[in-house]
């Protein structure tokens, strides 16, 4: 069974800076996904990064980087320059075989980044 | 290019009515899955399905809920008959086939639902 952690429920990150968001994940699958995603409070879903367990290099996409350490099973988000609109919730998710071929996405319970100006 | 598209925004029902939610997933993708978020529980994934088939509903509460997918650009989830704990924000979210697991899930805007 997959299973995503993250601990921090609430952030807070002063205007400009940087933050570090943290997931840790299990899963007994070698090859999987983690994604995160960002949940304003007009309650879409927004696709923010991916990191594949194969891949070497961090992933990074404009302010976003992913801290992966794969043998602590760890996938922090990093947002640098942090912006009043980055205030929101955020999910670190996990895709993988659960067995049957199928590929879920788990997501943990979220943390709430609050940005102060 | 058209996202996913679930309807109605919102709903609002009594105890024990039939409620249907609707979604329109983007075309070309392959997977599509029903997700219920609520404070207590976070997103749980209820249902998905690939090429129209469901594949893994063990998410499904009970017998209560249902899910359908005629056709590759429609899908349904139906409670009947439904109760105030089913009230959530539903959302129905595709990727595409291939790389499935690199593949990102796109999300609608999801349906609040409450039930009184």
């Amino acid at each position: 069974a997959q299973k995503i952690t993250q601990t921090q429920p609430g952030m807070f990150v002063q205007e400009k800076e940087a933050v570090t968001l943290d997931c840790t994940y299990d899963t007994s699958d070698q090859s999987y996904g983690l994604f995160w995603y960002k949940q304003p409070s007009s309650g879409e879903m927004i696709f923010l990064i991916y990191q594949g367990s194969y891949d070497e290099q961090n992933a990074t996409e404009g302010r976003y980087s992913l801290n992966f350490q794969k043998a602590r099973k760890s996938a922090n988000l990093v947002i640098s320059a942090s912006q009043l609109g980055d205030s929101a919730m955020y999910f670190c998710a996990l895709r993988a075989s659960s067995g049957a071929g199928s590929y879920q996405l788990t997501f943990g319970k979220g943390t709430k980044l609050s940005v102060i100006p | 290019d058209a996202g996913v598209i679930q309807s109605p925004r919102h709903e609002v029902t009594e105890m024990g009515q039939e409620v249907t939610l609707r979604c329109k997933p983007i075309s070309g993708h392959d997977y599509l899955f029903w997700y219920r978020q609520t404070m207590m529980r976070g997103l749980e994934l209820l249902i998905y399905f690939n090429n129209n088939v469901p594949i893994d509903d063990s998410g499904m509460p009970e017998d209560r809920f249902s899910a359908k997918m005629p056709n590759a650009s429609f899908s349904t989830l139906k409670i009947q008959p439904s109760e105030p704990r089913d009230s959530a924000v539903y959302f129905c979210a595709s990727s595409p086939r291939g790389g499935a697991r690199n593949s990102p899930l796109h999300f609608g805007n999801g349906t609040r639902l409450t039930v009184t």
